[in-house]
């Protein structure tokens, strides 16, 4: 089984709908992290959180939520969504001991918005 | 403050040519730094990383990395690329002086042809 789930794979909407991805994990990692990757721009973080009370924004945290339900679970919600968070969406773990923040990726959410 | 900078959109090289991939960082402290690998709908995959120790890091499908201080630089390589090795490459940096998230690079598309 997948280190890293998310939920659901692909996903194609309309303009206005609220949209929840979500992640799960068996690493038993502290750390984790939601990413968007357009084409042409890598990486960019949305949110992250080190521990079940810790939520941080990223750098486009604009639009989008998140819940960190337990230390294995961390969703992502588009309250209103729009074309333009037409995108992939991973999802991410990482451990600070041993791994000095390593970062394991889930297999990607690509999310259509029209 | 962290940063990592990966100075090529692209690199191209033949099958069975040395292949390199640069990256550069900046950090207060002392580096954390990691190389990871994008194949084609999938999402990113752990390569190899380095903390401290030997400069030459080797990590998982033959590739290595180079640590140089002097040039805060820690580039990508491989003796004989393959065709099989064209993916998209991140670099990513963590400051040791901070418990924060790492600075991902915006990628590198490397093509190998045949």
């Amino acid at each position: 089984d997948a280190d890293v789930t998310q939920t659901p794979r692909n996903r194609i909407t309309k303009t206005g709908k609220r949209i929840m991805l979500e992640c799960s994990q068996t690493k038993g990692h502290d750390r984790m992290y939601w990413y968007r990757q357009d084409p042409g721009l890598g990486l960019r973080l949305i949110y992250y959180s080190f521990d079940v009370k810790d939520i941080n924004k990223g750098e486009i945290s604009d639009g989008y939520s998140v819940s960190r339900q337990a230390q294995a679970k961390f969703s992502l919600s588009l309250e209103s969504a729009i074309p333009n968070q037409t995108a992939l969406y991973f999802c991410a773990t990482s451990d600070l001991g041993t791994g000095a923040d390593t970062q394991y990726f889930g297999p990607g959410t690509r999310l259509t918005v029209l | 403050a962290q940063s990592v900078a990966q100075p090529e959109d692209q690199v191209n090289v033949a099958e069975g040519n040395p292949l390199t991939v640069k990256c550069t960082y900046s950090v207060s402290g002392n580096p954390y730094l990691f190389w990871y690998v994008q194949y084609p709908n999938r999402g990113l995959q752990f390569l190899l990383k380095y903390i401290t120790g030997d400069n030459l890091v080797k990590g998982s499908y033959g590739f290595e990395a180079e640590f140089n201080k002097s040039q805060t630089s820690f580039h990508l390589k491989k003796p004989s690329a393959l065709v099989s090795d064209s993916a998209l490459y991140f670099c990513a940096v963590r400051d040791d002086t901070n418990a924060g998230k790492s600075t991902f690079g915006d990628g590198t598309t490397l093509t190998v042809k045949p």
